[in-house]
């Protein structure tokens, strides 16, 4: 069984600029997560999908930060304009949907700003 | 909502000694809690989990305990060895799996 997959690996950019993550979850999978981890921390919910709707997205600092599911399988992480505080590594999971479920983690995007 | 605090924030032990993590949650709502293993760069991966109808679940070397009444879960791991070396993670997760992480516990198991 494939696994999450997410690119770039790594991205390297300069302040106020715009940065775009994306994720491919394991197949058949309706609930997506996008996760903040900065280094020494605990992953931090950013946005939650059920299929293409927003289950929660109480963290996502709505001003910079976007995401979309479209058609409820890959999705798309933005930041617009990027700030210092924006460095971490961006964790997408994905699991089925309900309670117990695992949740199976990406590689990770290491964002890296200047 | 839910805030899960987790202890020590690092720890070392000997090769063969247990070592014990503990995370504390607030939400009583909160009815799964699983442990995460991360080894450097690289991703989370889920290594034991309990639901809160259970007190104890044990996998080998791994077990967790969880006590609904105090709120809080600990990971044990006995006869410990360097590759348990990493950092491990709980959470807490609710209604429709919102996950709750605790801050981590990096694990150095000396030879």
């Amino acid at each position: 069984e494939a696994g999450v997959a997410q690119s770039p690996r790594y991205k390297i950019i300069e302040k106020r600029q715009s940065v775009a993550f994306w994720c491919n979850p394991i197949s058949g999978h309706a609930t997506l997560y996008w996760y903040q981890q900065i280094l020494g921390q605990g992953p931090k919910l950013l946005i939650q999908f059920q299929n293409n709707g927003v289950v929660d997205d109480s963290q996502l600092p709505k001003d910079r930060f976007s995401a979309e599911r479209l058609k409820g399988v890959d999705s798309t992480l933005k930041i617009q304009p990027a700030k210092l505080e924006d460095s971490a590594v961006y964790l997408c999971a994905s699991s089925l949907p309900g309670s117990y479920n695992e949740q199976f983690f990406g590689p990770g995007t290491r964002l890296t700003v200047l | 909502g839910e805030n899960v605090e987790q202890h020590p924030s690092t720890l070392s032990v000997q090769e063969g000694d247990s070592a014990v993590i503990k995370c504390t949650y607030s939400d009583s709502a909160s009815n799964y809690f699983p442990w995460y293993k991360q080894e450097l760069g690289k991703r989370p991966q889920l290594i034991i989990d309990i639901r809160s109808n259970v007190g104890e679940k044990k996998d080998q070397r791994i077990a967790v305990t969880l006590n609904k009444t105090a709120k809080h879960f600990s990971l044990h791991i006995t006869e410990t060895q360097p590759e348990d070396s990493a950092v491990y993670f709980c959470a807490a997760s609710q209604v429709f799996n919102k996950f709750y992480f605790g801050s981590g516990t990096k694990l150095n198991v000396k030879p």
